[in-house]
């Protein structure tokens, strides 16, 4: 079974408007962390935001914010007040237990965001 | 910028080639993780070393081999290249290498162009 779920392979969105990138993740593990990174056409993977399955509150840095809905297991990530930059790949990603090794950081197919002027 | 530095940044080689990939941590982190990303197969997890010792592995072929040297910079040799060995190869690197909290940092990524 896919361990993280992007549903959406591309989405448009104009710019200065908000969008939600949806993920969802499957875990039977009472411990994780859920991860965003962008990837822009020029290849590089950058880290945006970290959610914790023990954090009371949604993630937030700067414009993106985490939407955590642990019961329906997904962790949308919200981007405010679009910008042309951001258009971009996205994946979401998700390490399970608390002591483990990089094979159970396992990343989803991604979304590729289109920003419109 | 990551912090975490990979070169070179393209490589063009022919097939049956051996060639070495090479990646720097930030500063403090331990653990290093490569990660090729082909478009067929999106991004694949291929090894992990912590503080010099391997720790896991992921979808990893033989030809490939990784090791992580005593000032914690990494090499992933890949060898009897094929035309499928065509990939964007990242380096990451975290603190710990272990726990769920544990944000793994990307470099730039090395393209690898197999004719």
């Amino acid at each position: 079974a896919q361990k993280i779920t992007q549903t959406q392979p591309g989405m448009f969105v104009q710019e200065k408007e908000a969008v939600t990138l949806d993920c969802t993740y499957d875990t039977s593990d009472p411990s994780y962390g859920l991860f965003w990174y962008k990837q822009p056409s020029s290849g590089e993977m950058i880290f945006l935001i970290y959610q914790g399955s023990y954090d009371q509150q949604n993630a937030t840095e700067g414009r993106y914010s985490l939407n955590f809905q642990k019961a329906r297991k997904s962790a949308n990530l919200v981007i405010s007040a679009s910008q042309l930059g951001d258009s971009a790949m996205y994946f979401c990603a998700m390490r399970e237990g608390r002591d483990n090794y990089g094979q159970n950081f396992v990343f989803g197919p991604g979304t590729r965001l289109s920003v419109l002027p | 910028d990551s912090g975490v530095t990979q070169t070179p940044k393209h490589l063009i080689t022919a097939t049956g080639q051996r060639v070495t990939l090479r990646c720097s941590p930030r500063s403090g982190d331990l653990s290093v993780y490569w990660y090729q990303q082909s478009l067929d197969q999106g991004l694949q997890f291929l090894i992990q070393y912590y503080n010099g010792e391997e720790r896991a592995k992921g979808n990893i072929l033989e030809r490939f081999s990784a090791q992580q040297f005593p000032d914690l910079h990494s090499e992933l040799n890949l060898s009897s290249l094929e035309l499928g060995d065509s990939a964007l190869y990242f380096c990451a690197s975290s603190r710990s290498g272990r726990l769920s909290t544990d944000t793994q940092y990307f470099g730039p990524g090395t393209r690898l162009t197999v004719l």
